[in-house]
């Protein structure tokens, strides 16, 4: 069965700090990821997905992240953080199941 | 437009009420998703519905009951609720039913369930 695991749970940093958050997942077949954020009080929104091709997307807002196959990883980046990227940010993975499963998601807090 | 509307935002109901929650999106999309989030969980997929049929349904009681009456618009009837089923019930929507495809997601209708 498919499973994605976000290490971080809770993470604090100051402005201006480099962020990289894990995700791992398992399944052996193709599969396709994302990361969603998820901004105090808003919805869900996609920061950036992997389908195929180039392992290292970029996104909106300047985050980055690099699918590593061997790994099983898709770890979000970003080299500074503002305030406002004060939110809970989610992996998600989906595979033969066309499910979209969800980690359990990582609440980053910026301090100014 | 990449906006998915849900009404309503909050709904308190008690266990014996029936009450509906709506979602709408009007991007031409075809597979349209009922998830379930609980405090500080993830969402779970519940139900996807692909060309206004039901593709999936991830083992949910029969007291949600889900609809989709056009292309555009997704129901969720609710009946003898829980407690336990007190949540933030999101809809989502993808062109099609298919890896890869971004679902974009509504803000959400948080439920209490007396």
């Amino acid at each position: 069965a498919q499973s994605v695991s976000q290490h971080n749970h809770h993470v604090i940093l100051s402005e201006a700090a480099s962020l990289e958050l894990g995700c791992n997942y398992s399944y052996g077949g193709t599969v396709n990821l994302f990361w969603y954020v998820q901004y105090p009080g808003q919805h869900l929104q996609l920061l950036l997905k992997y389908f195929s091709g180039d392992p290292l997307v970029k996104g909106i807002k300047g985050f980055e992240a690099e699918f590593i196959k061997s790994k099983f990883s898709f770890n979000l980046r970003k080299p500074s953080v503002q305030w406002s990227d004060t939110a809970e940010y989610f992996c998600a993975v989906r595979g033969a199941t066309n499910k979209l499963i969800f980690g359990t998601g990582t609440l980053l807090a910026v301090q100014p | 437009d990449t906006e998915v509307t849900q009404t309503p935002k909050h709904l308190v109901m008690g266990m014996t009420n029936k009450k509906s929650l709506k979602c709408e999106q009007h991007m031409g999309h075809r597979a349209m998703y009922w998830y379930k989030q609980k405090a500080k969980k993830p969402p779970e997929l519940m139900f996807v519905y692909s060309y206004e049929k039901l593709s999936i349904n991830e083992s949910v009681p029969s007291r949600f009951s889900p609809e989709c009456p056009n292309s555009s618009l997704l129901n969720l009837h609710l009946h003898a609720l829980q407690p336990e089923d007190s949540a933030l019930y999101l809809c989502a929507s993808s062109q099609e039913e298919r890896r890869g495809e971004t679902q974009y997601f509504g803000p959400g209708t948080r439920l209490l369930v007396l």
